[in-house]
C-alpha cells in the first residue's frame, strides 16, 4: 500500500514554456502533499507544502508565482513550473502524507520523481 | 527552522564491514526521524525510522539510535553488501500542525566494495 505516482517521469521543454507535473496518491487519501526539488548530487529541498482545498505554503526563496501548486482533491496535487528556464532543470519529487488517524500518518510516501530539462 | 547536518558525505566500506552515518538536528521539537535510501534517479525509500520515545530500533542489518539530549541520531548498517550502495538521507520532523514537514540532511553516498 501507500503508492504515490508522478507524471510525467521526465520532460524536456523549451525555455519559456510551462510544465505541469502531477502527483497522485493511488491507494490512500492525502490531505497534505509536499513538493521537493533535488539538484544532482544534492539533498531534497522542500519547495512547498500543499494542503487539499487551500493555498500552498511555500518555503523561503521559492517563488509562488513561478511554481504554481494546486491540490484539488485528496489524491491529486499538481506543480506547474511557469516560464521555465534552464536553471529550473532539476529532479522534482512529491510526497504524500496519509490522513490524520491513519497508522502511517507521520510518514511521507514519495513519488518516483520527474526529471525536468529546460533547453 | 530545523537544520539537519549529516556526516560523512561519502563513505566507502568493504563488503561485510559495518557502516555508520550520523546526523544532528537543531530543533528540540523534532520527534520523528526517518532514514531514506535513494538509488540514482529513483525515489527515496524509507528504510527505518525512529520516534522520540525510544532510543534504538533495529530491523535485521539496519539499526538506528537516537540521543534526544544531544540531538543526534545515527544509522548503523552491519554486514554491508554491494546492493547497500546508494545515497542515504536522514531527516527530522516536528510534531506540530504544519504538516510534519521533513528537513533532510545533506546525504551520504555509501559505496560498498565487493
Amino acid at each position: 500500500g501507500a503508492v504515490v505516482s508522478q507524471h510525467p517521469s521526465w520532460v524536456i521543454c523549451k525555455s519559456g514554456t510551462s510544465v505541469k507535473i502531477e502527483c497522485r496518491s493511488l491507494d490512500f487519501q492525502a490531505t497534505t502533499m509536499f513538493w521537493y526539488r533535488q539538484f544532482p548530487k544534492q539533498s531534497l529541498m522542500l519547495m512547498a507544502t500543499s494542503n487539499e482545498g487551500s493555498k500552498a505554503t511555500y518555503e523561503q526563496g521559492v517563488e509562488k508565482d513561478k511554481f504554481l501548486i494546486n491540490h484539488a482533491s485528496l489524491t491529486l496535487s499538481t506543480l506547474t513550473v511557469t516560464s521555465a528556464h534552464p536553471e529550473d532543470s532539476s529532479f522534482y519529487i512529491c510526497s504524500a502524507r496519509a490522513l490524520a488517524g491513519a497508522r502511517s500518518y507521520n510518514e511521507q510516501f514519495f513519488g518516483p520523481g520527474t526529471r525536468l530539462t529546460v533547453l | 527552522g530545523e537544520n539537519v547536518e549529516q556526516h560523512p558525505s561519502t563513505l566507502s566500506v568493504q563488503e561485510g564491514d559495518s557502516a555508520v552515518i550520523k546526523c544532528t538536528y537543531s530543533d528540540s521539537a523534532s520527534n520523528y526521524f526517518p532514514w531514506y535510501k535513494q538509488e540514482l534517479g529513483k525515489r527515496p525509500q524509507l528504510i527505518i525510522d525512529i520516534r522520540s520515545n525510544v532510543g534504538e530500533k533495529k530491523d535485521q542489518r539496519i539499526a538506528v539510535t537516537l540521543n534526544k539530549t544531544a540531538k543526534h541520531f545515527s544509522l548503523h548498517i552491519t554486514e554491508t553488501q554491494p546492493e547497500d550502495s546508494a545515497v542515504y538521507f536522514c531527516a527530522a520532523s516536528p510534531n506540530n500542525n504544519a504538516g510534519n514537514m521533513l528537513t533532510f540532511g545533506g546525504g551520504t553516498r555509501l559505496m560498498v566494495k565487493p
